[in-house]
């Protein structure tokens, strides 16, 4: 079993809809949960991290954590067509610039 | 702010031969940098943490004797594969932790990867 299970995807949505992408994972020692984006050919780039469980909002997107249930989910609200990209999300256990477990990544296409 | 490179983009060598793939954080320092591997489909895998001045420390698994990391200076790692075999080939990343200059020293910025393949 993965460390962190993510949906490959791909997953289509029209312009404007709400998006969920989400990861579950196995190790209890994570503290830190992190989203990130990539577009094709570009490293990741951070876009928003949670520390333990709860709910973290900027802008458009909103993380969740639910240790108890081992998920994190991040949605995107009216999403556009600039979101197209991969979304990674990664874990660890000693803070964001400390060593980092991915999940593989949602690629999400947007569509006029 | 905050960018990091890498060079090259895209290698392809013939079996056996040693690749040497170069990352710079371009406007800070960066006392560590890290080493990832992803195969298609499949995540992100860290190789190496890498410190200015000291031994890079590997993840299980990663063999040191073939994925060498230098990392010489505050704003260049470079890792070499040596010998390298057609299962070497991947997409290589690498990301510097934040540290003075631009950039936060508690966030990972990643580069934009090395595509290798060996035929």
């Amino acid at each position: 079993q993965k460390e962190v299970e993510q949906d490959p995807g791909p997953l289509s949505v029209p312009e404007g809809a709400i998006v969920s992408l989400n990861c579950t994972y196995s190790n209890s020692a994570f503290q830190y949960f992190m989203w990130y984006r990539q577009y094709s050919r570009k490293g990741p780039e951070l876009l928003m991290y949670t520390y333990s469980s709860g709910n973290k909002e900027d802008g458009r997107f909103t993380a969740q954590v639910d240790k108890s249930s081992k998920y994190i989910s991040l949605f995107i609200r009216d999403s556009q067509p600039s979101d197209s990209a991969t979304y990674l999300c990664a874990m660890s256990e000693g803070g964001t610039a400390s060593k980092l477990t991915f999940g593989t990544g949602t690629r999400l296409q947007v569509t006029l | 702010g905050a960018v990091v490179s890498q060079h090259p983009s895209w290698v392809i060598c013939k079996s056996g031969t040693s690749v040497k793939i170069e990352c710079r954080s371009l406007d800070f320092q960066a006392t560590t940098m890290f080493w990832y591997r992803q195969f298609p489909k499949q995540s992100l895998m860290l190789m190496a943490t890498s410190n200015e001045g000291s031994k890079a420390t590997y993840e299980q698994g990663v063999e040191k004797d073939k994925f060498l990391i230098n990392h010489a200076s505050l704003t260049l790692s470079t890792l070499t594969v040596t010998s390298a075999h057609p299962e070497d080939s991947s997409f290589y990343i690498c990301s510097a932790r934040g540290g003075s200059g631009t950039g936060n020293r508690d966030t990972q910025y990643f580069g934009p990867g090395t595509r290798l393949t060996v035929l």
